[in-house]
């Protein structure tokens, strides 16, 4: 089956500006995760949406801001860019597993630069 | 969530096995231990998950001690491609939210 695609994988910003980025999940899965990865501050965990439903939420300043539509696809938005934005983005497409644990699936990435 | 530590970084050389060890001393009683790998610039990639004693894949072995307060990651005879960021987490429930809480991970380095 296909695997996770997120879009776009380069992406050059301004501060100020607004991004948006897309992660199309595996098909049939309800759970979708999203992260931020610097080298700072290593991989931290953004959100999650089940079913369109925030259902957990990281640390992260309400610039940071997602959805997800009915076929599982989901956004991130981050407004007022800041250069410490500037980032690796993953998006995780969660399976569940054994006794309710989970498998994360993790797509290639979409690397914000903030300039 | 059961924080975990790891070594920093190992190195080692191509053919040899390789174990790192992961300690999680609040594991609680029904969580799970997984095993992620990365590559620079990809996302983490599943290597195993287990409970107790030992689980084996294609790819490693997992070892749990009778009181799971530690786990030990295990590479048979590895390669150069082997060299990445291994990241050891625990106790993520699927009805909880998915939330993956990565550590430093330890960053393996497989010389020729």
């Amino acid at each position: 089956k296909a695997g996770v695609t997120q879009t776009p994988r380069y992406l050059i910003k301004t501060r100020g500006q607004q991004v948006t980025l897309s992660c199309s999940p595996i098909s049939g899965h309800r759970s979708v995760s999203w992260y931020q990865q610097t080298p700072g501050q290593g991989l931290q965990f953004l959100f999650e949406y089940f079913s369109e439903t925030q259902r957990n939420k990281g640390n992260f300043p309400g610039r940071f801001s997602g959805r997800q539509f009915s076929n599982s696809r989901s956004e991130m938005n981050v407004s007022t860019l800041e250069l410490g934005d500037s980032a690796l983005y993953l998006c995780a497409s969660n399976e569940r597993v054994g006794q309710g644990n989970t498998e994360a699936f993790f797509g290639q990435g979409t690397r914000l630069t903030v300039v | 969530l059961a924080k975990t530590t790891q070594p920093i970084s190992m190195d080692s050389y191509e053919g040899q096995e390789v174990n790192i060890t992961c300690s999680h001393n609040n594991i609680a009683t029904n969580d799970y231990i997984t095993w992620y790998q990365q590559f620079p610039s990809q996302g983490p990639r599943f290597i195993i998950q287990g409970y107790k004693t030992k689980v084996t894949n294609e790819v490693a072995s997992l070892f749990i001690p009778a009181d799971r307060k530690s786990s030990t990651l295990s590479l048979p005879r590895v390669s150069l491609s082997d060299t990445a960021v291994y990241y050891c987490l625990v106790g993520v429930r699927y009805n909880a939210g998915n939330m993956l809480t990565f550590g430093g991970g330890t960053r393996l380095m497989v010389k020729p």
